[in-house]
């Protein structure tokens, strides 16, 4: 079956460290990636897509790869800040088609 | 405003009683989807769009009925509302091969 898994467990890291968040994917030949952050009470907001032939993209402090082999995408967050504090989602388009399926997230909490 | 528009933002309905989820998006995208999300299980496609009069299952589609007979309404009806279906739900919209952009949720309880 298909399964997107995102790292249950919360990650805690220092103001200013960088935070890498780890999506892992089976059973899908995604044309493409999304990241997704969410906060309490609010609906997803899209962060980042990368396409299956590109190996890296960044935006801002953001950082994101994508390796089809591994089946992985590596999020990283440079310079982390305590407002970056929130859930962040992993999606995948179906093998069906368009819509995206999305893994069940990884809270990230920075400190001061 | 421009935007994706949810409504209502919370609604509590019996058992048994039909309800109705509105969206509502105002840049002309082609696709549209609706999801649930629960603890344990995350975001869940329930159905989903590709333009006015196309409409597509998603992964949990039993019990929920849709409609798009304009492009830029969505609206989702729960037939018969059980407990299970008791849920944050999600509207979203995005044009191809784009990030989706979110409503802002409705929260339904069902008693």
């Amino acid at each position: 079956s298909q399964k997107i898994e995102q790292n249950s467990e919360a990650l805690n890291i220092q103001e200013g460290k960088t935070a890498t968040l780890t999506c892992n994917y089976t059973n899908y030949s995604p044309a493409y990636l999304q990241w997704y952050r969410q906060d309490p009470g609010r609906g997803p907001v899209f962060l980042l897509l990368i396409r299956e032939n590109e190996k890296e993209k960044r935006k801002e402090r953001l950082k994101v790869t994508f390796d089809t082999t591994l089946k992985q995408s590596l999020f990283h967050i440079t310079a982390s800040q305590p407002a970056d504090s929130a859930t962040y989602l992993c999606a995948l388009n179906s093998n069906s088609g368009y819509a995206l399926n999305f893994g069940k997230g990884t809270s990230l909490l920075v400190t001061p | 405003d421009a935007g994706i528009t949810q409504s209502p933002r919370y609604k509590i309905t019996e058992t048994g009683r039909q309800v109705t989820l509105m969206c509502h998006q105002t840049w002309s995208h082609s696709y549209m989807f609706w999801y649930r999300q629960d603890l344990g299980h995350g975001l869940r496609l329930i159905y989903y769009s590709a333009a006015a009069d196309i409409t597509d299952k998603g992964e949990v589609p039993d019990g929920y009925v849709v409609s798009r007979s304009k492009t830029e309404n969505f609206p989702l009806t729960l037939e018969s509302a059980t407990r299970s279906q008791t849920s944050v739900y999600f509207c979203a919209s995005s044009g191809q091969n784009y990030g989706y952009t979110f409503g802002s949720g409705t929260r339904l309880t069902v008693v």
